[in-house]
C-alpha cells in the first residue's frame, strides 16, 4: 500500500513564524500536492510539483513556499504565518500517469495564534 | 473554472439501507472522477477511481458510476453499516483536481 506520511497531526505556532510542514511518500511517486481543507470551502489546492526541483502554484498560492529536493519529500514553507493559515494541511501523491489516483496523508492540522 | 457539487450535504439512514451519494460537475472534459472517504480529523481515502472512458467500477459493498456528457457521478452504497458513518467527497481531474465539499453520511445502528 501507498504510505504518505505527513510529519505532525497537530501543530500550534505563532503569528509571524516560519512554519515548516514536511510530507513524504514511499512508493517513488512523480507527483506530489499540497491542500488546504476548511469548512464550507472543501480542499483547495495551493502548490504540487511533478519532478524533484520542480513547482507549480496551484490555487491558494500566496504566502505559501514549497521545496522538493528529493523525490519522496514535498515540504510546504509558511514563509511568516499568520491567523488565516489556520487550517488543516493534506498532502497527497500520485505516480506519473495523469489517471492514476491520489494517495493522501492523515493531514496536519496547524493553529496559528 | 470547474465547479463540483455533492449533493445532500448531509445523510442519515437506518442501517442495511441502501444508498446513494450524487456528485456533479460543470466542466465534462476530464481524466478521472474520484470517490474518497474522511473520518473526522483525518486524511482521505480513496475509494473508487473511474477513468473518463469507464462508465463504473465497483469495490466490495461500492458502486461508482460516471457519465461525463452529463457532468454526474454517483455512489452507491448497499447494505449500509455503521462503520459507513464518515464524508465521502467526489473529485474530478482535468488538469489538477478539484473537489466538491462532501456528504456527511451517518448511519444509525
Amino acid at each position: 500500500d501507498v504510505k504518505v506520511t505527513q510529519s505532525s497531526r497537530y501543530l500550534v505556532k505563532r503569528t509571524g513564524e516560519k512554519v515548516f510542514l514536511e510530507c513524504v511518500q514511499d512508493m517513488d511517486h512523480e507527483n506530489m500536492f499540497w491542500y488546504r481543507q476548511d469548512p464550507g470551502l472543501g480542499l483547495r489546492l495551493i502548490y504540487f510539483s511533478y519532478d524533484v526541483k520542480m513547482k507549480e502554484k496551484g490555487d491558494i498560492p500566496e504566502g505559501y513556499s514549497v521545496s522538493r529536493e528529493k523525490k519522496e519529500r514535498f515540504s510546504l514553507i509558511l514563509e511568516s504565518a499568520s491567523t488565516n493559515q489556520t487550517s488543516m494541511y493534506l498532502c497527497a501523491s500520485s505516480s506519473g500517469d495523469a489517471g492514476r489516483p491520489q494517495h493522501f496523508g492523515d493531514g496536519t492540522r496547524l493553529s496559528i495564534l | 473554472k470547474q465547479e463540483v457539487t455533492q449533493i445532500p450535504a448531509a445523510l442519515s439512514v437506518p442501517e442495511g439501507e441502501n444508498l446513494v451519494l450524487n456528485c456533479s460537475f460543470t466542466d465534462s472534459a476530464i481524466y478521472n472522477l474520484q470517490w474518497f472517504r474522511q473520518d473526522p480529523g483525518k486524511g482521505l481515502t480513496s475509494l473508487l477511481l473511474i477513468q473518463s472512458s469507464q462508465r463504473e467500477q465497483t469495490s466490495g459493498r461500492l458502486n461508482a458510476s460516471l457519465d461525463k456528457s452529463s457532468g454526474r457521478s454517483t455512489l452507491y452504497i448497499a447494505a449500509s453499516q455503521p462503520g459507513d458513518s464518515a464524508t465521502y467527497l467526489c473529485a474530478v481531474r482535468k488538469v489538477n483536481m478539484r473537489f466538491g465539499a462532501g456528504t456527511r453520511l451517518t448511519v444509525k445502528p
